[in-house]
C-alpha cells in the first residue's frame, strides 16, 4: 500500500524559508512516477506547486516557480520542497502526491496523497 | 480566480442525482486534455475519484461517473449517500502564455440534505 507522509516546521517566519519533507512507503522514488507538491490555503482550494521525476527533472508553477525548490533523494525515498521568501499569504496545508504522467494519451494527475502539513507563516 | 470553474455548491437528496460542472477554455479542456475528479472528506486530504476523463480507480464506487465534452467536463453522483457529503475539486492541464500548467477548478460543496 503507498503511503506519503509530509514532515517539517508547522510555523515560519515572514521572509524566511520552508522547508518540506515527503517520505514514501511501499512505492519507490526511483519508479515510473513522478512526485509533486499541491497546498490548499485554509477554507480555500487547491494549488499545485511543483513536481519532479527521480532523474531531478522538475517542473513548477509559474506563480510560484522564482522562489521554489523541489528536489529527491531516491538513497531515502524522500523528496523535499523549499519556499523562499514567505509571507502570510503562504499559510496553508502543503500535501504531497505521487503524479501519474502518461505522454500519450496525455494524463497527469494525482494517485496518492500525504495527510497533508499546515504550515503557518507568522512572527 | 481559477482557471477551470467550477460552482461554490451543489445539493441534492439521498438517492437522487447530482452533477458537478467544471468550465475550462481552449488552452485546458478544450485543447483536449484530460480532467480527473478530486473528493476532499472534511479534515482529510483530497483522493482520487475520476481520472482520464471517465475512469475510477479501483474502490471507487459505480455510483461516481466523469464525462467531457468542449470546454466543460462532468461529475455525477447517482445514489446520492449520506457518506457524499464532501468538497469535489477537478483539475487538468493549461497550455498558456507561461508555460504548461496544472490547474484545478476553484472546488464544490455537495450538501446532502
Amino acid at each position: 500500500q503507498v503511503h506519503l507522509k509530509e514532515s517539517g516546521p508547522g510555523l515560519v517566519k515572514p521572509s524566511e524559508t520552508l522547508s518540506l519533507t515527503c517520505d514514501v512507503f511501499g512505492s519507490s522514488i526511483s519508479s515510473g512516477y513522478y512526485w509533486g507538491w499541491i497546498r490548499q490555503p485554509p477554507g480555500k482550494g487547491l494549488e499545485w506547486i511543483a513536481t519532479i521525476y527521480h532523474s531531478g527533472s522538475s517542473y513548477s508553477n509559474p506563480s510560484l516557480k522564482s522562489r521554489v525548490t523541489i528536489s529527491v533523494d531516491a538513497a531515502k525515498n524522500h523528496f523535499s520542497l523549499k519556499m523562499r521568501s514567505v509571507t502570510a499569504t503562504d499559510t496553508a496545508v502543503y500535501y504531497c502526491a505521487r503524479v501519474v504522467v502518461v505522454v500519450d494519451p496525455d494524463l497527469y494527475y494525482f494517485d496518492y496523497w500525504g495527510q497533508g502539513t499546515l504550515v503557518t507563516v507568522s512572527s | 480566480q481559477s482557471v477551470l470553474t467550477q460552482p461554490p455548491s451543489v445539493s441534492g437528496a439521498p438517492g437522487q442525482r447530482v452533477t458537478i460542472s467544471c468550465t475550462g477554455s481552449n488552452s485546458n479542456i478544450g485543447a483536449g486534455y484530460a480532467v480527473h475528479w478530486y473528493q476532499q472528506l472534511p479534515g482529510t486530504a483530497p483522493t482520487l475519484l475520476i481520472y482520464g476523463d471517465i475512469n475510477r480507480p479501483s474502490g471507487v464506487p459505480d455510483r461516481f461517473s466523469g464525462s467531457k465534452s468542449g470546454t466543460s467536463a462532468s461529475l455525477a453522483i447517482t445514489g446520492l449517500q449520506a457518506e457524499d457529503e464532501a468538497d469535489y475539486y477537478c483539475q487538468s492541464y493549461d497550455n498558456s502564455l507561461s508555460g504548461l500548467d496544472v490547474v484545478f477548478g476553484g472546488g464544490t460543496k455537495l450538501t446532502v440534505l
